[in-house]
């Protein structure tokens, strides 16, 4: 059972736009929670992350929101850049276990 | 500043070989991770290391071993390879305080024939 999943494979945004990408999660343990960027033939690289005890955190044009309730955060890119095109990568924390979604791909357009 | 360095970045088994994926950080991270990537199924935890001296299985481990030999490395063996071990590996480490980021090797490609 995949505890962490990403249901969008893919999103095309028109660059400026806002892009949101989601997450949901299964397990209400997870105590800490990461956004992840991947270009091809390249490790992924942290983008921003959020803890349990938060509903928000900002940094610069990438927010991450938590709804605990939900078991869901997503990431918001405002405004999006063509830069911003690859697959994006949610993850989730138990102790020390880090369970990845699938991805979404993002593609913006000039 | 080198971080998470993996070796080797390619290699082509046939059924059955062993090999051994070698994994090293230099941040002096209590961690360490072995993800597979594969088309459409994300980033698949294999095994992972709380920290020097233990090991844990994550959520796809048959087929395959780790061994933490020290802080500084983690190593992930395949003993009989098979096709659908064909895939990208990646090794992370992760720093003291649990909640913090992972830091990624570049990763391995590998291909069994």
């Amino acid at each position: 059972d995949q505890q962490v999943k990403q249901n969008s494979p893919s999103l095309s945004v028109q660059e400026g736009r806002i892009s949101i990408l989601n997450c949901d999660y299964t397990n209400s343990m997870f105590d800490y929670f990461l956004w992840y960027k991947k270009y091809p033939a390249e490790g992924p690289t942290f983008l921003i992350s959020i803890s349990s005890i938060k509903d928000k955190n900002e940094d610069g044009r990438f927010t991450v929101f938590l709804n605990k309730s939900a078991k869901h955060l997503s990431l918001h890119i405002v405004p999006s850049q063509p830069g911003d095109s690859a697959v994006y990568f949610c993850a989730a924390s138990q102790g020390g276990k880090l369970i990845f979604g699938q991805g979404t791909e993002l593609s913006v357009k000039p | 500043n080198a971080g998470v360095t993996q070796t080797p970045k390619f290699q082509v088994l046939k059924t059955g070989q062993s090999m051994t994926l070698q994994c090293a950080q230099d941040m002096n991270h209590n961690s360490m991770y072995w993800y597979r990537q594969d088309p459409g199924m994300g980033l698949r935890l294999i095994y992972y290391s709380a920290s020097e001296g233990t090991t844990d299985k994550g959520e796809v481990p048959n087929g395959y071993n780790v061994s933490r030999l020290n802080k500084r490395e983690f190593s992930l063996r395949l003993e009989s390879a098979a096709p659908s071990q064909t895939s990208v590996y990646f090794c992370a480490s992760r720093g003291g305080v649990l909640n913090t980021e992972a830091f990624f090797g570049q990763g391995t490609r590998l291909t069994v024939v």
